[in-house]
């Protein structure tokens, strides 16, 4: 198991459409990173959120936001969605001087 | 931004040879290199990881070498297994954020 739960795993969505994706850090991980992987591609960073905030921020429009609550948890929201939104969506975990856990992922489809 | 290539992009090698993946970055403000395994369907598992002040780290089968000069770095896997098929990544982390390679699909033929 590797600690870091995401959910849905599967979501399929009608374009103009918003979607909430969830993620639940590994036990002792304070920092939750979004990546997008489009099929046979790499990830891409999306955001880091530390503290409650957006730390960094990747190559994506203001469409897409986030959100970390007190006990690390966070968000990833996507609104008026695209064709080209649909991707396999990461979340990792991280702490300083730990290396970073992936989830499971969601599976987003936008028809 | 930090840019990583990576190379070959689909690797076929017969069980029991060894395998190498070769990475390449574009900032020398990275200082944490991690190679994942992607099975299909399934999350990136972290094999191996490489900090900035050290050269070559080993793992059994899998070793990683940094050259810091050069701005490369690279996945040797020995002794190959099927089990070893998979999509491998490397990423470099700058700052916050990894960037990854485009994959390399891995097969090892019995």
């Amino acid at each position: 198991d590797a600690g870091v739960t995401q959910s849905p795993t599967h979501l399929i969505k009608t374009r103009g459409q918003q979607v909430t994706l969830r993620c639940s850090p590994k036990s002792g991980h304070d920092t939750v990173s979004w990546y997008q992987q489009a099929l046979g591609q790499g990830p891409q960073f999306i955001f880091q959120y530390y503290e409650e905030e957006e730390r960094q921020r990747g190559n994506f429009p203001d469409r897409f936001s986030g959100h970390q609550f007190p006990n690390y948890s966070s968000e990833l929201n996507v609104n008026a969605l695209l064709l080209g939104d649909s991707a396999l969506y990461l979340c990792a975990s991280s702490s300083v001087g730990q290396g970073y856990t992936f989830g499971s992922g969601t599976r987003l489809t936008v028809v | 931004g930090e840019n990583v290539e990576q190379h070959p992009s689909t690797l076929s090698v017969q069980e029991g040879d060894s395998a190498v993946i070769k990475c390449t970055y574009s900032d020398s403000a990275s200082n944490y290199f991690p190679w994942y395994k992607q099975e299909l369907g399934k999350r990136p598992q972290l094999i191996i990881d490489i900090r900035s002040n050290v050269g070559e780290k080993k793992d059994q089968r899998i070793a990683v070498t940094l050259n810091k000069t050069a701005k490369h770095f690279s996945l040797h896997i020995t002794e190959t297994q099927p089990e070893d098929s998979a999509v491998y990544f490397c990423a470099a982390r700058d700052f916050n954020k990894l960037t990854f390679g485009t994959g390399t699909q891995l097969k090892v033929e019995l």
